[in-house]
This record gives structure tokens, C-alpha cells and sequence, in this order.
């Protein structure tokens, strides 16, 4: 079955406490990225991969890196997590990124609580 | 990036029909997408449009674009309570989406 997989899909953390978000398709798609959710803000993209070991800003990149080793991994990584990061966030990948008939695909989601 | 604003909130009646407003900014869109999100799911792709196009049609749903004042809109017959849901729209920047707040529409039986 055609998905994309997150872990974990709930976490609850401290403030400094290093963590990482995995994200895994198995389409072989080249684009990947990651997003966070807030209320009437909609999605705002963090970060995308056109293709492995390629990875460039979203809108709101501050505080989240993330890399491309492979071509089925996108881990979204927060060295030192801050309270303005709790969040709801989504992995998404796709073949390409031409728009139109390429359809983003999203995982379940991830609810992040940073105490 | 560019702002992309929908209204937060449409209640409608099942069985009337549902009009989810959208603007947007970046007139160099190629593509502008209606996604649906279910609770505790992640976003569906519901239908695009191509930015020469002025409407297209897809069963119940019917989206309708007007380049010069950057503004698209969904509209779904026949609304039904299956359709309760989150409603965003985006643009592609790029390479990039950017996203509406998304509008919760709510059926009412």
C-alpha cells in the first residue's frame, strides 16, 4: 500500500530535549517536505527535498533542521525544542513538483507538545 | 511568503449547496488546489485548477477561478454531513505550497 509513515505520532517533550521526527514513503517519490499546522494559520511549510541530499527553507524554517540521505527518509530534527513549536506536523511527498496531476501525498501527522 | 486568506467558518444545511471562498497573491501560480481534511487525518487532495482555466467541474464539485482578482472559490452540491471537514486551499510558489487558515465547514442535518 502506497503511504507515507511518521513517528511517533504523539510526543510530549521538555524545552532543550533534543528530538527527532521520522517520515518514510515508499513511492519512491523525489519531493518531500514538512509541515506544521496551527490553528487559522493553516500549513506553513518548513522545509522540502527536490531529491536526495537536496533540501532548501520553507517559510518557517527557524529552529528545525532536516536531511535527505535517502531517498524514502525526510527526518524533521529539533536540536533544542521551544514551547512555540508545539504544533501538528505533516510529512508529505510527491513525484515531482510541477503542480497539477502530482499529487501531494500526507502522513497521518504528528502532535507535538513542548512543555 | 505570499498570503493566502479564507474565511474561518461555513455552516450550511444537508442537501443545500456550499461556497468556500479563497485569495490569493502570487499572480505567477500555475496551479491552485482545493485539499479536505478530516479530523485527525491528514489533507486529501480534492481537486486543482490550472491558472488559464476559469472553472472546472468534478461531480459535485465545481471550482471556479477569477485571475484578476486572485480569488477562487468551491463550491459542493448537494452538501452532505460527510462533507463536514476543513477546507484549505493553496498556490504553488515555486516549489512550494503555501496555504489558506483553512474553513471548518459544518452540515447541519
Amino acid at each position: 500500500e502506497a503511504q507515507v509513515t511518521q513517528n511517533p505520532r504523539y510526543l510530549i517533550t521538555v524545552t532543550g530535549k533534543k528530538l527527532t521526527v521520522t517520515c518514510s514513503q515508499n513511492m519512491n517519490h523525489e519531493y518531500m517536505s514538512w509541515y506544521r499546522q496551527d490553528p487559522g494559520l493553516g500549513l506553513r511549510q518548513i522545509y522540502y527535498s527536490m531529491n536526495v541530499e537536496v533540501t532548501d527553507k520553507g517559510d518557517v524554517p527557524e529552529g528545525y533542521k532536516v536531511s535527505r540521505k535517502e531517498k524514502r527518509n525526510f527526518p524533521l530534527i529539533l536540536e533544542s525544542p521551544s514551547p512555540n513549536q508545539t504544533s501538528l506536523y505533516f510529512c508529505a511527498s510527491s513525484p515531482w513538483f510541477a503542480g497539477g496531476q502530482e499529487t501531494q501525498y500526507f502522513g497521518p501527522g504528528t502532535r507535538l507538545l513542548v512543555l | 511568503g505570499e498570503d493566502v486568506e479564507q474565511s474561518l467558518f461555513l455552516s450550511v444545511r444537508e442537501g443545500d449547496s456550499s461556497v468556500i471562498n479563497c485569495t490569493y497573491t502570487d499572480s505567477s501560480s500555475t496551479y491552485l488546489y482545493w485539499y479536505k481534511q478530516e479530523p485527525g487525518a491528514g489533507l486529501q487532495l480534492l481537486t486543482y485548477i490550472f491558472s488559464n482555466m476559469d472553472m472546472k467541474q468534478d461531480q459535485r464539485l465545481t471550482v471556479l477561478l477569477n485571475k484578476k482578482d486572485k480569488h477562487l472559490s468551491l463550491r459542493i452540491a448537494d452538501t452532505q454531513t460527510g462533507d463536514s471537514a476543513i477546507y484549505f486551499c493553496a498556490e504553488n510558489a515555486g516549489n512550494m505550497l503555501t496555504f489558506g487558515g483553512g474553513t471548518r465547514l459544518m452540515v447541519k442535518p
